[in-house]
């Protein structure tokens, strides 16, 4: 089985706060890894995709890193809003498919 | 707006019903996706479409089945489900595989009493 995992599973943090989640997947026959914000009542949304070891992405207040060769991948948001409430989604792109991590759940409080 | 519809947003529909969900997408997207979410668990692929042709059944059962008329449309139809088929069923399109962001449509949110 080929999973996903992401972590932490949720978090609560303060308006102001920087933060910063994990999505760890495979790292044998990597294509691309895809990160998601899902709000409440909406639909995801794509925020990244990456596909070279030592990617760094960025927009706005969010940056994504990724390390392929040991199989993991950091989003990080700064000074989190209370807008950036959502589930961050990971996605492992393998065989013409994603996999998707079951989500990183963020609370910013104002 | 994301460019992808899906009809109907909720759905309740009996064990022995027969019942369609439609997506469309206006983006010109090559590639269509079926997703389900179920309470607590991952996005779970079911289908992929790529110019018309399925390319990908995750062991999907047979009650649940796909149609690609066109590269715009994807429909998703549904027989004697199990009251376990109830969760979110996400429409997706895509330029073309993994290495390409996909766009998502609202989901029809689906109960079978």
């Amino acid at each position: 089985i080929l999973n996903v995992e992401q972590s932490p599973q949720s978090l609560h943090v303060q308006e102001g706060d920087s933060t910063n989640f994990t999505c760890s997947f495979p790292s044998s026959n990597f294509y691309a890894l895809h990160w998601y914000r899902w709000e409440t009542a909406k639909s995801p949304e794509a925020l990244f995709v990456m596909t070279l070891n030592g990617d760094e992405k960025k927009k706005g207040r969010i940056s994504a890193t990724l390390n392929t060769k040991e199989g993991y991948s950091y989003l990080y948001i700064k000074g989190s809003q209370p807008e950036d409430s959502a589930t961050y989604l990971c996605a492992w792109g393998q065989g013409g498919k994603l996999i998707f991590g079951q989500g990183t759940e963020l609370s910013v409080k104002p | 707006e994301t460019g992808v519809t899906q009809t109907p947003r909720h759905l309740v529909m009996g064990m022995t019903n027969k019942k369609s969900l439609k997506c469309e997408q206006h983006l010109g997207h090559n590639a269509m996706y079926w997703y389900k979410q179920s309470a607590k668990k991952p996005l779970e692929l079911m289908f992929v479409y790529n110019f018309k042709e399925q390319t990908e059944n995750n062991s999907v059962p047979s009650r649940f089945s796909p149609e690609c008329p066109n590269s715009s449309h994807l429909f998703l139809h549904l027989h004697t489900l199990q009251p376990e088929d109830s969760a979110l069923y996400l429409c997706a399109s895509s330029q073309g595989h993994q290495t390409y962001e996909q766009y998502f449509g609202p989901g029809t949110r689906l109960t079978v009493t």
